[in-house]
């Protein structure tokens, strides 16, 4: 069964260090997702890519966060430099531009752990 | 305003029961989607089920069935016979429009007791 992968699946770094995790979202789906999920509570959208373009990064802290797709496949999500407040799970997804729902398919995300 | 309000911080039931989990919604846009994930202790989040807005009928999917009450911008989650394996967090989320981005509410942690 097509999935979302993503890597590394946990990742500990210290503060002010550099970090990039990477996602490979199901083959055909034009739109991805990165979302943010802080312990006990929902994901929240960090940004949106419609094939290779952003389609919204409105909550994404653009001072220490990039994010590129840039052939519109697999993308990465970097931080730097880290901060302890960016201890999270960040989980990517991806959907297909038209269907029925518009249902997101999630990896199994990558937790991050800043000491 | 929040979009959507998970008022259930924790929820228990007995293994074999039904439980309800509660989901409200904020929008002005006519047409919208709902969907509830199940996230597992491993952290992927599992889709369950969806209900458009001008669905008629309330969605099922085998145990899982959506109780939408439109007027009350209410879409609460029914998991009929409870197994030991419901145990997880249960996200309520929507879609607005033609943007396909989900908003997810502050989630649910079922615990199922044998």
């Amino acid at each position: 069964e097509a999935e979302v992968a993503q890597s590394p699946r946990y990742k500990i770094t210290e503060k002010s260090q550099a970090v990039a995790f990477w996602c490979d979202p199901i083959s055909g789906h034009a739109t991805l997702y990165w979302y943010r999920q802080i312990l006990g509570q929902g994901p929240e959208l960090l940004v949106q890519f419609q094939d290779e373009s952003v389609v919204d990064d409105s909550q994404l802290p653009k001072d220490r966060f990039s994010a590129e797709r840039l052939k519109g496949v697999d993308s990465t999500l970097k931080i730097q430099p880290a901060e302890l407040g960016d201890s999270a799970m960040y989980l990517c997804a991806s959907s297909e531009t038209s269907g029925n729902t518009g249902e997101l398919f999630f990896g199994e995300g990558s937790r991050l752990t800043v000491l | 305003a929040q979009k959507i309000t998970q008022t259930q911080p924790g929820m228990f039931v007995q293994e074999k029961e039904a439980v309800t989990l509660d989901c409200t919604y904020d929008t002005s846009d006519p047409s919208y989607g709902l969907f509830w994930y199940k996230q597992p202790s491993s952290g992927e989040m599992i889709f369950l089920i969806y209900q458009g807005s001008y669905d008629q009928q309330n969605a099922t999917e085998g145990r899982y069935s959506l109780n939408f009450q439109k007027a009350r911008k209410s879409a609460n989650l029914v998991i009929s016979a409870s197994q030991l394996g419901d145990s997880a967090m249960y996200f309520c989320a929507m879609r607005e429009g033609s943007s396909y981005k989900l908003i997810f509410g502050s989630g649910t942690r079922l615990l199922v007791r044998p």
